[in-house]
């Protein structure tokens, strides 16, 4: 079993649609990452949390430390919102990355 | 520089060549991490610096992974007597410290023919 997971692997939503993408990882972890990574490779940070809730704009990522888990939720999807999200625990001292989430956003 | 650089953009080795990978980091990072990302698959991590000291090398796999970063910015990961297993994507990452937000660069996409 990976010490990353993530759900679903792939997602597909209509512009204006509410995404949920979940985390969860069987590790003791000290903090969580979510980061985006568009089709030419880039990769962005979007959170680094290890407790409760943090808000972006359209974007909002919990984490649940007892229950292992963490959602990443986009308000009023748009298509420049499609891309791979990543989750990265932080355990020990390094980061360990989760496979991926590729959403898909249409108009 | 404003972000992560990372050169060349995309490498096609013959089988058995070397390579050499550059990242050129954020200015003040002290953290630098190389990972490498399989297709559709997460980064795994290879190895950090914290500046100039290589403190952690236990993801590379195998001995003809080497990286350096001398003066404690710009880094090089070379692979010797490439293989066609090398090819993937190779990120470089850099960051404040080790356990803070990382700032990635766009990779090189490395091509094992």
């Amino acid at each position: 079993k990976n010490e990353v997971e993530q759900s679903p692997q792939n997602l597909t939503a209509q512009e204006g649609e509410f995404i949920t993408i979940n985390c969860s990882y069987s590790v003791g972890i000290s903090a969580l990452h979510w980061l985006q990574q568009h089709p030419g490779g880039g990769i962005v940070s979007l959170f680094m949390l290890s407790s409760g809730k943090k808000k972006h704009g359209r974007l909002i990522a919990t984490i649940n430390i007892q229950e292992k888990h963490s959602s990443l939720h986009i308000t009023a999807s748009h298509p420049r919102d499609s891309a791979v999200y990543i989750c990265a625990v932080y355990r020990g001292q390094n980061f360990v990355f989760g496979p991926g989430t590729r959403l898909s956003v249409l108009p | 520089g404003a972000g992560v650089s990372q050169s060349p953009r995309y490498k096609v080795a013959k089988r058995g060549q070397d390579v050499a990978l550059r990242c050129d980091p954020i200015s003040g990072h002290v953290s630098l991490f190389w990972y490498q990302q399989a297709l559709g698959q997460g980064p795994e991590f290879l190895t950090y610096f914290q500046n100039e000291a290589q403190l952690d090398k236990s993801g590379l796999p195998s001995d003809r992974f080497f990286a350096e970063r001398p003066e404690g910015s710009v880094s090089t990961l070379k692979i010797q007597r490439t293989q066609q297993e090398d090819s993937a994507v190779y990120l470089c990452a850099s960051s404040l410290g080790r356990a803070q937000p990382q700032h990635f660069g766009d990779g090189t996409r490395l091509s094992i023919l």
